[in-house]
């Protein structure tokens, strides 16, 4: 079946514009999660979603950054007046729901360059 | 204080051999879960193995299997028979909580590298 889908794979943009970035989870996963990763660093947790409940947003470096996820499914990671601390790889992950505590499955990442 | 310890440089493996990537870990929570996921320079996360706080044996997998030392809150990932593929970055990661809730985000490593000689 079809994995995590991220898009776009690749974005460049000016310091100080808005970027958008995109996630199709796994069909039917309820867990959705935004990493991000920073060249030769480990994964930094960004935001989780889980059904209908309020999103933990703990992980989230300031208020330039934003995500919703729509209908339960696709989840949009928004940064605001990117800054050139924000290039890194970002990372998607879903997971389904239950009490077996099933790995999460990550997309192929947007790789963000901030000039 | 980290959360997971990585700290071995990079490795390097002869092809066929074993090879063992350490992890210790720091938590208070009595539930908890324990993964391995494997990055090649593609740059996708493979999930590779998973440890409950609770498992009394070690995990398998293939030629992987998680050497778990609770008490040593240690848990090293061996790789046997090593094969060319597996040369990657392979990253240590804890969730706090085995129940999906909101403790459900995966706290990472800094990763080693491995390198599987011909």
């Amino acid at each position: 079946g079809a994995g995590v889908s991220q898009s776009p794979s690749n974005k460049v943009t000016e310091k100080g514009k808005d970027v958008e970035l995109r996630c199709d989870p796994i069909s039917g996963h309820t867990a959705l999660y935004w990493y991000r990763q920073s060249l030769g660093q480990g994964l930094e947790f960004l935001i989780y979603f889980q059904g209908n409940s309020a999103p933990d947003k703990s992980g989230l470096p300031s208020d330039r950054f934003s995500a919703e996820r729509t209908g339960g499914s696709v989840s949009t990671l928004t940064i605001q007046r990117t800054q050139q601390e924000d290039s890194a790889v970002y990372l998607c992950a879903s997971s389904p729901q239950g009490y077996t505590p099933y790995e999460q499955y990550f997309g192929p990442g947007t790789r963000l360059t901030v000039t | 204080a980290q959360k997971i310890t990585q700290t071995q440089p990079g490795m390097f493996v002869q092809e066929k051999e074993a090879v063992t990537l350490d992890c210790t870990y720091d938590t208070s929570d009595p539930s908890y879960g324990l993964f391995w996921y494997k990055q090649p320079s593609s740059g996708e996360m493979i999930f590779l193995i998973y440890q409950g706080s609770y498992d009394q044996q070690n995990a398998t997998e293939g030629r992987y299997s998680l050497n778990f030392q609770k008490a040593r809150k240690s848990a090293n990932l061996v790789i046997s028979a090593s094969q060319l593929g597996d040369s990657a970055m392979y990253f240590c990661a804890m969730r706090e909580g085995l129940v999906a809730g909101a403790n459900s985000k995966l706290t990472f490593g800094k990763g080693i590298t491995l390198s599987v000689r011909p």
